[in-house]
């Protein structure tokens, strides 16, 4: 159990294009996933948490206008990249808490996006 | 201001044991987490301590000192497959993970 999965997993576009990554818990309820960035030989960077049914929560330094979050549904957030920019490149991976079990400390990952921007 | 710090790289040779530390300085603490992530994928769960003290699971076995804002990850019997990225992570007063920028760890036969 606790599936999340991410589409796609790996994407090349190019340079003012955007992107659209989605997250979804396969067999559980999430109200609340987190997007992280996570760039080479780095540590996973949070960059924003997202919460259905209303606005996601930005790290600071992350520009909420350039990356959309939306959270539609207890088992889908989308994250969309605007204007991509190659510094945008990263590996972007998301993660989710499972409504059901009211354990608020375990989060279940994604196998994550690989971003290239040409 | 909140840091994790953890050693950069740590070689060790295959069927030996590995201890690979982390200590922490952050704001509030609801227990610690350690992830294995291997190159181009999401991290996996390994351990969870709120607790002083040792949990064992299997190879591994993860001990947390709270008063010494301390924990290590202990991997016995290493097999090739150990070769990895291992990450530590905090979650702080708000229920958010800060993360520890990794130890990866090389795995020689």
């Amino acid at each position: 159990g606790a599936v999340v999965s991410q589409h796609p997993s790996w994407v090349i576009c190019k340079s003012g294009t955007s992107v659209k990554i989605e997250c979804r818990s396969l067999d559980f309820q999430a109200t609340t996933m987190f997007w992280y960035r996570q760039f080479p030989k780095q540590s996973l960077m949070l960059m924003a948490t997202s919460n259905e049914g209303s606005k996601a929560t930005y790290e600071q330094g992350v520009e909420k206008d350039k990356f959309l979050i939306n959270h539609a549904s207890l088992t889908l957030s989308t994250l969309t990249v605007t204007s991509a920019h190659p510094e945008d490149s990263s590996f972007y991976i998301c993660s989710a808490r499972d409504q059901g079990t009211g354990d608020i400390y375990e989060q279940y990952f994604g196998p994550g996006t690989r971003l290239t921007v040409t | 201001g909140q840091n994790i710090d953890q050693p950069t790289e740590m070689t060790a040779t295959e069927g030996a044991i590995v201890q690979i530390n982390c200590t922490y300085q952050t704001s509030g603490f609801n227990g610690l987490f350690w992830y294995q992530q291997h190159a181009g994928e999401a991290p996996t769960f390994l351990s969870y301590n709120v607790l002083d003290g040792l949990e064992e699971k299997g190879r591994f076995s993860s001990f947390l000192s709270r008063s010494k804002g301390y924990s290590y990850l202990l991997l016995k019997e290493l097999q090739m497959k150990d070769s990895a990225s291992y990450l530590c992570a905090v979650m702080d007063s708000n229920y958010q993970l800060i993360w520890g920028a990794g130890t990866k760890l090389i795995i020689k036969p």
